[in-house]
This record gives C-alpha cells, structure tokens and sequence, in this order.
C-alpha cells in the first residue's frame, strides 16, 4: 500500500463547489477504486474501474464523477450534486485478490 | 448482488482474552475473504485473508476459519494485547468484481 498516494490529506470545500480529489498508484495495478467512509461505518463503493478508460458504478455513485485516464491515476470528483459530501474518502488499487489502499481523504464541507 | 453483514459491532475484552467476529455472505460464487485493521483516521490495512479452498489459515495470534456450506466466515485472535484496539472489517470478492464490506466490528483491549 505504500505505492499507493492520495492528495490532499484534507480538504476544505464550500457548498456549492465541486472538487477533485487525486489518487495516484505506481503499483502497475490494472483495478483501482474509490470508497466513502463515514464515522461509524464501513466502506461503500463509489466507482471502480478495471481498466483505463473504463469504469463502473458503485453503490453510492450519484453526485461523484471519475476518469480513468492514466493506469497510474485515478481522480475522483465531487460535485456539487452531493448533497452530503463530508467523509472520509479512500482509494485502492488492486492486484489479483489483494486490494491495497491509500491514505485516505478527508472532505470537509464548510 | 453480494450481501455481507458482519457481528459484532463492538467487542471489549481483557487483555490476554481472544476475540471472535463473525461475518456472513450471501453469493456463494465469493471466493476470496480478507480482514481488514483500521487505526483512527487511517488507513485499512489487510491482517489475513482466506480463499474459498481452505477452511482455516493462521498467522501467529490471528486465524481465520471459513464455512462455506454455511457461508461464513470468523476471525479470531488469541492472547489480545492493547495495540489490537482498532476496527476491524470484513469482506468478501466475486472474481474480477468488487469487494463488498462488512459494517466494521470496534474492538477494545482493556489492560
């Protein structure tokens, strides 16, 4: 997990604003995802993506959006869709079973 | 899709006590089973894992049993030691497809 980064630790965001948080790997994994965590609670799906230049639907993919680009990097966005955005924001990447994950995101909405 | 619950929330034992969690699932094409550690404020962090061709793997004071005529699976550890606080998730993987979690059990470690 150490190949996985994620920027910034924290970020504060208006209402109203979208922002994107950034998730970069050096792993050569094919498979990355994005997770919501809340206080208390476990991790939910947003979007994964297997490969570059596609990707699915989670179970809580409304008012986010990603980009598969680059195998390496992984962006999430969240937008002003999200009517309650203040979480914990993991990312992963994955190889054969394992999955590994960055050092999370933490979203603020002021 | 893949539906995993996981008991109990929270767990507090003595130190030097073992500890059991317990999740189920419900696809039975899942064959891959990991458990995760989460530190406040950090980063899960995988302790064991199991795939569905074994019943049981352990790694010092951690093992993992899996039933999967029963669909489910348990993690215990033995002789808790205080650094064991932390939360602990669950999972369970379809080949080629998401992990779905469980809800997370917090377990104390009372000196």
């Amino acid at each position: 997990d150490g190949g996985i980064t994620q920027s910034p630790k924290y970020l504060f965001r208006k209402e109203g604003q979208n922002v994107t948080l950034s998730c970069e790997q050096n792993l050569n994994h094919d498979a990355m995802y994005w997770y919501r965590q809340d206080p208390g609670q476990g991790l939910r799906l947003i979007y994964y993506s297997q490969i570059v230049n596609d990707f699915q639907k989670g179970d809580i993919a409304e008012g986010y959006s990603v980009s598969r680009e680059k195998k390496e990097s992984f962006p999430l966005t969240v937008t002003s869709a999200q009517k309650n955005p203040t979480a914990f924001y993991l990312c992963a990447s994955r190889l054969r079973d394992e999955q590994f994950f960055g050092p999370g995101t933490r979203l603020t909405v002021l | 899709g893949e539906n995993v619950e996981q008991h109990p929330s929270t767990l507090s034992v003595q130190e030097g006590d073992s500890a059991v969690i317990k999740c189920t699932y419900s696809d039975s094409a899942s064959n891959y089973f990991p458990w995760y550690k989460q530190e406040l404020g950090k980063r899960p962090q995988l302790i064991i894992d199991i795939r569905s061709n074994v019943g049981e793997k352990k790694d010092q004071r951690i093992a993992v049993t899996l039933n999967k005529t029963a669909k489910h699976f348990s993690l215990h550890i033995t002789e808790t030691q205080p650094e064991d606080s932390a939360v602990y998730f669950c999972a369970a993987s379809i080949p080629g497809n998401q992990f779905y979690f469980g809800t997370g059990t917090s377990l104390t470690v009372i000196p």
